[in-house]
């Protein structure tokens, strides 16, 4: 079983239905990034959250530290959102200096005009 | 600022051959990754970096090497060239190791080994 789980794989939508991806984690960690992967394979970072909720823009991530469970959403989306969202989680690599981060597979968003 | 730079962005080698796949940033960010990402897979740590100077193997080192002789430039040698080792190739750099906010990606190198 892998320590980062997404769902769903694959996500298609029409434009302006509001999208939820998930995340489950098996590992203690300090933090959860959520990342977006281009089409063109640029990756970005969108967040970075230990507790409650971040928003920006129309994307908002919660996490929940005692379920090990993150959510991603998009309000109204637009095809330009199409890309692969990635989640990874940070752990603290056995008292070295490094924190390393474990990612998920990745989850496809399509968005339909 | 350019942020991560990498290059080449596509590559094609045949089975033993050698290359180096170049990485620099121009954050003065003193940690820096190389990840490779196969297909439906999720990212995985080849090497990192914490200063020049240092650098440790991360989850999947065999088959490449890394030198950080300074700050700014990160290179993964890929000594003799496996089809395994076909994958998308990133560098990445934070300011800090565990409470970094962001990590920063390059735009990746497409490789093939055939």
């Amino acid at each position: 079983k892998n320590e980062v789980e997404q769902s769903p794989q694959n996500l298609t939508a029409q434009e302006g239905e509001f999208i939820t991806i998930n995340c489950s984690y098996s590992v203690g960690i300090s933090a959860l990034h959520w990342l977006q992967q281009h089409p063109g394979g640029g990756i970005v970072s969108l967040f970075m959250l230990s507790s409650g909720k971040k928003k920006h823009g129309r994307l908002i991530a919660t996490i929940n530290i005692q379920e090990k469970h993150s959510s991603l959403h998009i309000t109204a989306s637009h095809p330009r959102d199409s890309a692969v969202y990635i989640c990874a989680v940070l752990t603290n690599a056995g008292g070295t200096s490094y924190g390393k981060l474990t990612f998920g597979q990745g989850t496809i968003l399509t968005v339909h005009p | 600022n350019a942020g991560v730079t990498q290059t080449p962005k596509f590559r094609i080698l045949k089975i033993g051959q050698s290359m180096t796949l170049q990485c620099a940033q121009d954050m003065n960010h003193n940690y820096m990754y190389w990840y490779r990402q196969d297909p439906g897979m999720g990212l995985k740590l080849i090497y990192y970096s914490v200063g020049a100077g240092i650098t440790d193997k991360g989850e999947v080192p065999n088959g490449y090497n890394v030198s950080r002789s300074t700050t700014e430039d990160f290179p993964l040698r890929l000594e003799l060239a496996a089809p395994s080792q076909t994958s998308v190739y990133f560098c990445a750099s934070s300011l800090s190791g565990i409470n970094y906010n962001e990590q920063f990606f390059g735009p990746g190198t497409r490789l093939t080994v055939l």
